[in-house]
C-alpha cells in the first residue's frame, strides 16, 4: 500500500500568516490521485481538494494545493480563525485508499 | 442536500459480528461509489471499504480484509457493512461517506459516524 506521511505535524501560526502542509508518498501518486480534507473537533472531515489541485465546492481561494509524483502539498495564503483544525492528505492512485497521519495548524 | 445517518454501532464482544447501515438521501445514490472510513476518537482516519455504484467493484483495507464485508441496495438507497469475527482493534467511530464519482475515489460527503466499541 501506498504510505503518506506529512509533515510538520504541528503547525502554530498565528491569524494572516501563510500555512504550508507537506504530504510525501511512499511511491508515485499516479496521476496526481490526491486529495486533502480538513476536520475541526466534533466534525466529520471536509473535502478541500481532489487531483492535488482542484478545489471542492465552497472551499476559498486563500486554499491552494499543488505537487505531483511523491511530494505535494497544501497551502492556506493567509490562516483564518476558522482554518485552525487537522488536516489530511489521501491518495486514491490504488487500493486500499490510505491517508497521512495528519497536521493540526493550532493558533500560536 | 446531502445527507447519511449511519447506525447499527454499539458495544460488543470480541469474535462477534455486528452490521452497520447508511441511509442516505438528497442524492442519486444509485450514481456514487460509497465507502466506509473509521477514527478512533482522537487519532487519524482509516479507510475501510468501498463499493462502486453497481456493486461491481469493491475494496478493503487489509487489516479488515476477510472479515468485513460491504454491500449496498441502491432500492432503498442504504449502504451496510458487515463484520464479523471483531477485535479490540475494530473500536472506531465508523462514517459513511459518499464518493465525488461512480467509482471509488475520493470522499466527498460524510455522515456523523456510529460508534463501535470491542469489548469484553
Amino acid at each position: 500500500e501506498i504510505v503518506l506521511t506529512q509533515s510538520p505535524g504541528t503547525l502554530s501560526l498565528s491569524p494572516g500568516e501563510r500555512a504550508t502542509l507537506s504530504c510525501r508518498a511512499s511511491r508515485i501518486v499516479t496521476s496526481s490521485y490526491l486529495a486533502w480534507y480538513q476536520q475541526k473537533p466534533g466534525q466529520p472531515p471536509r473535502l478541500l481538494f481532489y487531483g492535488a489541485s482542484s478545489r471542492a465546492s465552497g472551499i476559498p481561494d486563500r486554499f491552494s494545493g499543488s505537487g505531483s509524483g511523491t511530494d505535494f502539498t497544501l497551502t492556506i495564503s493567509r490562516v483564518e480563525p476558522e482554518d485552525f483544525a487537522v488536516y489530511y492528505c489521501q491518495q486514491f492512485s490504488s487500493l486500499p485508499r490510505t491517508f497521512g497521519q495528519g497536521t493540526k495548524v493550532e493558533i500560536k | 442536500e446531502v445527507q447519511l445517518v449511519e447506525s447499527g454501532g454499539g458495544l460488543v464482544q470480541p469474535g462477534r459480528s455486528l452490521r452497520l447501515s447508511c441511509a442516505a438521501s438528497g442524492f442519486t445514490f444509485d450514481q456514487y461509489a460509497m465507502h466506509w472510513v473509521r477514527q478512533v476518537p482522537g487519532k487519524g482516519l482509516e479507510w475501510v471499504s468501498g463499493i462502486s455504484w453497481n456493486s461491481d467493484n469493491v475494496g478493503y483495507a487489509d487489516s479488515v480484509k476477510g472479515r468485513f464485508t460491504v454491500s449496498r441496495d441502491n432500492a432503498k438507497n442504504s449502504l451496510y457493512l458487515h463484520m464479523n469475527s471483531l477485535r479490540a482493534e475494530d473500536t472506531a467511530l465508523y462514517y459513511c461517506v459518499k464518493d465525488l464519482w461512480g467509482e471509488m475515489v475520493v470522499f466527498d460527503s460524510w455522515g456523523q459516524g456510529t460508534l463501535v466499541t470491542v469489548s469484553s
